[in-house]
């Protein structure tokens, strides 16, 4: 596709269950960036993947909380046991390398109740 | 790591008027330094970026300044108008595959 694609667009899980976000980055960008934004606020990052180096997981706020990203290309956020506190929009971001310019999706809004 | 400080948090300015929003980084290292723009229900979109070998870089009524000695970079937005309104994102990065990193955000609101 033309820009970086995010499914769900939304997404309603009970508090508890695990829950998966993809992210499709721009075809060729070896950097990928997972980041939390909460009503009004910032960009709370998550995890950065670079090419084939090892993830920066430095932003992940739990152990319930991981990413992987499969051959370099898509990317999956999986969230597991649930809590309300996980609500936000989770957005993904992909760039060429660390020195261009991030392309953001739209973003997965999830509410957790 | 990288720490970029951006303010104001809120900017609020009549119609017309010029909007400052400045930001200060850490890392004497970094060289890219890109700012963003988010509509609400979007994601950030890149509005204009500034390369650490220039200290000004400008397009139509936005403008970038950069001063690399006192590690701090501003945006300007003259003859604001009602669309300007969003949250503006300052960044900075570095050569080598280090990870973006992105200031706090400015609330911009212009007023008609």
């Amino acid at each position: 596709g033309a820009g970086v694609s995010q499914s769900p667009s939304n997404k309603v899980t009970e508090k508890g269950k695990d829950v998966e976000l993809r992210c499709d980055p721009i075809s060729g960008h070896t950097a990928l960036y997972w980041y939390r934004q909460s009503l009004g606020q910032g960009l709370e990052f998550l995890i950065y993947f670079q090419g084939n180096s090892a993830p920066d997981k430095s932003g992940l706020p739990s152990d319930r909380f991981s990413a992987e990203r499969t051959g370099g290309s898509v990317s999956t956020l999986t969230i597991q046991r649930t809590q309300q506190e996980d609500s936000a929009v989770y957005l993904c971001a992909s760039s060429s390398n660390s020195q261009t310019e991030a392309f953001f999706g739209q973003g997965t809004r999830l509410t957790v109740v | 790591g990288e720490n970029v400080e951006q303010h104001p948090s809120t900017l609020s300015v009549q119609e017309g008027d010029s909007a400052v929003i400045k930001c200060t980084y850490s890392d004497s290292a970094s060289n890219y330094f890109p700012w963003y723009k988010q509509e609400l229900g979007k994601g950030p979109q890149l509005i204009i970026d500034i390369r650490s070998n220039v200290g000004e870089k400008k397009d139509q009524r936005i403008a970038v300044t950069l001063n690399k000695t006192a590690k701090h970079f501003s945006l300007h937005i003259t003859e604001t108008q009602p669309e300007d309104s969003a949250v503006y994102f300052c960044a900075a990065s570095k050569t080598g595959g280090f990870k973006t990193i992105f200031g706090a955000g400015t609330r911009l609101f212009v007023k008609a």
